[in-house]
């Protein structure tokens, strides 16, 4: 199975600054097609996760422009610039390359 | 606008049996793969199964492989997870999600607990 890394396990940000989150994945996730198949989810506090990028840096319909995604084969990064209050939550780096589609351990982003 | 509404859920004991439901509404149930995703208690996402549109395509986890079957009514617009030989370490959070194909996992219901415990 693909394992997916990420750091740190949490981060503090004021509100209004910027904040990365790093995805690692134990193997490429390029397909030969061209595609990066790794996603970013954000579940916020007792609610589902939501999807927020697709296939490494296109945003989901209804995310902020504020959220980014980018990043090569196997290193990955999530950009929130301009961090809100409703941005607090736990962030899911996920890949979709093969079966089992399998999610890192989670990068909590709580605010100063 | 699209829901995914779970139910089925509870506590039952170490070995028993339990069927969880997922009713779709908002968009053509048949056009979309699903998939079953949990989550234990303080910890991560860890996908259980999917399903492709019409049933053509199956899997599962490691973890539940031969104890879960995913299945799916295109006329009722509704997901299934029949769990059996449960243990303690399925305990967790369960939602369905929508596939929508290399968009990934697009629309989450909003989970439905399963405790197992004596």
């Amino acid at each position: 199975d693909i394992v997916m890394t990420q750091a740190p396990l949490s981060v503090s940000v004021t509100p209004g600054e910027s904040a990365s989150i790093s995805c690692r994945s134990s193997k490429s996730l390029l397909h030969s097609n061209g595609i990066t198949y790794v996603y970013w989810y954000l579940q916020k506090p007792g609610k589902s996760p939501q999807l927020l990028i697709y296939r490494m840096s296109n945003l989901a319909s209804g995310v902020p422009d504020r959220f980014s995604g980018s990043g090569s084969e196997t290193d990955f990064t999530l950009k929130i610039s301009r961090v809100e209050a409703e941005d607090v939550g736990i962030y899911y780096c996920g890949q979709l390359l093969e079966n089992p589609p399998t999610f890192g351990g989670g990068t909590k982003l709580e605010l100063k | 606008e699209v829901q995914l509404v779970e139910s089925g859920g509870g506590l039952v004991q170490p070995g028993r049996s339990l069927k969880l439901s997922c009713l779709a509404s908002g968009f053509t149930f048949s056009n979309y793969g699903m998939n079953w995703i949990r989550q234990a208690p303080g910890k991560g996402l860890e996908w259980v199964a999917s399903i492709s549109s019409s049933s053509s395509y199956i899997y599962y986890a490691d973890t539940v492989k031969g104890r879960f079957t995913i299945s799916r009514d295109n006329a009722k617009n509704t997901l299934y997870l029949q769990m059996t030989s449960l243990r303690s370490e399925d305990t967790a959070l369960y939602y369905c999600a929508r596939y929508m194909g290399i968009r990934g996992f697009d629309y989450w219901g909003q989970g439905v607990m399963v405790t197992v415990s004596s």
